[in-house]
């Protein structure tokens, strides 16, 4: 069973571009969760999706950031016009849909590192 | 903001026990505490959660004090992979946003 996957690995964009982060869950998951990690801090809970619904977006920002998870296809994190503040490791994680309680466990992909230059 | 507290580095000898404290004294009843793990540059990685009860699983032990305000992770036999930071997570009841905080770094010498 193959884990979280993640695409590109690295992206590398120009200030203005735009920045399309795609994320498929494990096979039978269908809750998303995106995180941002900036250099050399903690990694910050951005949006929880499932399948055609954003559930929990209180850590997105307001301008530019939007996430959506299609009933086909894999989650995608898009970035409009990037600054050099964007520039972080961004992971997304995934869960079951039946899960045992509070909190259900997230398995993590490997993230994708973007620059901003 | 976190609703746990850590120590923020500690050390272990290759082959000893590795026990990294965790205070959650804000825990609710119905609330898990979860152990994750971020080695260098990776994604997190789930180690173990208990709510009540002591956890063992083939990465590592969980000891969850009666009061339920604080726990242990417990490495039996630390390696040198094991170097990396450790998250103590405490949920939010009824959402699925997990919250990092610091967490403690281990390092593992030989």
């Amino acid at each position: 069973n193959a884990g979280v996957m993640q695409n590109p690995r690295h992206l590398v964009r120009r200030r203005g571009q735009e920045a399309r982060l795609r994320c498929s869950p494990m096979k039978g998951h269908s809750h998303v969760y995106w995180y941002r990690q900036l250099p050399e801090e903690g990694l910050k809970f951005m949006v929880y999706l499932q399948k055609e619904n954003i559930i929990d977006e209180s850590g997105m920002p307001k301008e530019r950031f939007s996430a959506e998870f299609p009933k086909e296809g894999p989650s995608i994190l898009r970035i409009q016009q990037v600054v050099r503040g964007d520039s972080a490791a961004y992971f997304c994680a995934s869960s079951p849909p039946n899960g045992q309680g509070p909190g259900d466990t997230q398995y993590f992909g490997p993230g994708t590192r973007l620059t901003v230059l | 903001d976190a609703k746990t507290t850590q120590p923020t580095s500690m050390d272990c000898a290759e082959g000893r026990a590795a026990n990294l404290p965790c205070n959650h004294s804000t825990i609710s009843g119905n609330e898990y505490v979860y152990w994750y793990r971020q080695i260098h540059s990776q994604g997190p990685q789930y180690i173990i959660h208990g709510l009540k009860n002591n956890e063992t699983n083939e990465m590592a032990s969980l000891i969850i004090t009666e009061d339920r305000k604080s726990s242990t992770l417990i490495l039996p036999h630390a390696t040198l992979r094991d170097t990396a930071v450790y998250y103590c997570i405490d949920p939010t009841y009824n959402t699925d946003k997990l919250i990092f905080g610091t967490g403690t770094r281990l390092q593992v010498f030989p």
